[in-house]
């Protein structure tokens, strides 16, 4: 079992379609992450949590909604998209939001829009 | 703001010789720095980190890195690669002192063959 564990692997969608991406972190951390990975581009850090509380948002578009119930769980609600959206969707955490901290990504959500 | 370079969009190897994969950066205030490598269909895993010490680091896998701060570069070196180490390589920079706001490069793909 991985230390972070995202669901679904895969999900195909259409633009007027919600859906939501699941993250569960099993390492007891303090600091949660979604970063966007698109071909030919560098990882994109889209939201961060500390302690449940949202500390960054990075100019990411409305349609992305993202919730943090507890330290344990992240979600990436999706409501929307348009097909530029279509990328693979990393959650990733840290021990907490300090920089020198190592990040421990999830497999990611390869999302597709159609 | 810090900026990650990576030059070499695909690095072709055969197995067991030497590789290095190069990474430089940009930034106005001391950093940290870190390879990670993501193996198909899978996140990414931290390789090794720079924090701060020796300016060569050891990493798993038997990859090592040296930070040249003269330079801004943080090179990625193994002497003799195997098959498995296909797979595509990230380095990433961060300010210190700050938040875990890693500035990813665009990765570099290695290709190792018989």
């Amino acid at each position: 079992e991985t230390g972070v564990t995202q669901t679904p692997r895969h999900l195909v969608m259409g633009m007027t379609n919600k859906k939501s991406l699941k993250c569960e972190q099993h390492l007891g951390h303090n600091a949660m992450y979604w970063y966007k990975q698109s071909a030919k581009k560098p990882l994109e850090l889209m939201f961060v949590y500390s302690l449940e509380e949202r500390v960054e948002n990075n100019s990411v578009p409305s349609r992305f909604s993202p919730e943090c119930p507890n330290s344990s769980h992240l979600f990436l609600h999706l409501h929307t998209l348009q097909p530029e959206d279509s990328a693979l969707y990393l959650c990733a955490s840290s021990q907490d939001w300090s920089s020198g901290n190592t990040i421990y990504f999830g497999e990611g959500s390869w999302l597709t829009v159609v | 703001a810090q900026s990650v370079t990576q030059l070499d969009s695909q690095v072709p190897v055969f197995e067991e010789a030497p590789v290095e994969l190069r990474c430089n950066y940009s930034s106005s205030v001391s950093v940290y720095l870190f390879w990670y490598v993501q193996y198909p269909n899978q996140g990414l895993q931290l390789l090794l980190k720079y924090l701060s010490g020796s300016t060569l680091v050891k990493g798993i896998n038997g990859f090592e890195a040296e930070f040249n701060k003269s330079q801004t570069s943080f090179h990625l070196r193994k002497p003799s690669v195997h098959i498995s180490d296909t797979a595509e390589y990230f380095c990433a920079v961060v300010n210190t002192g700050t938040a875990s706001k890693l500035t990813f490069g665009t990765g570099t793909r290695l290709q190792v063959t018989l």
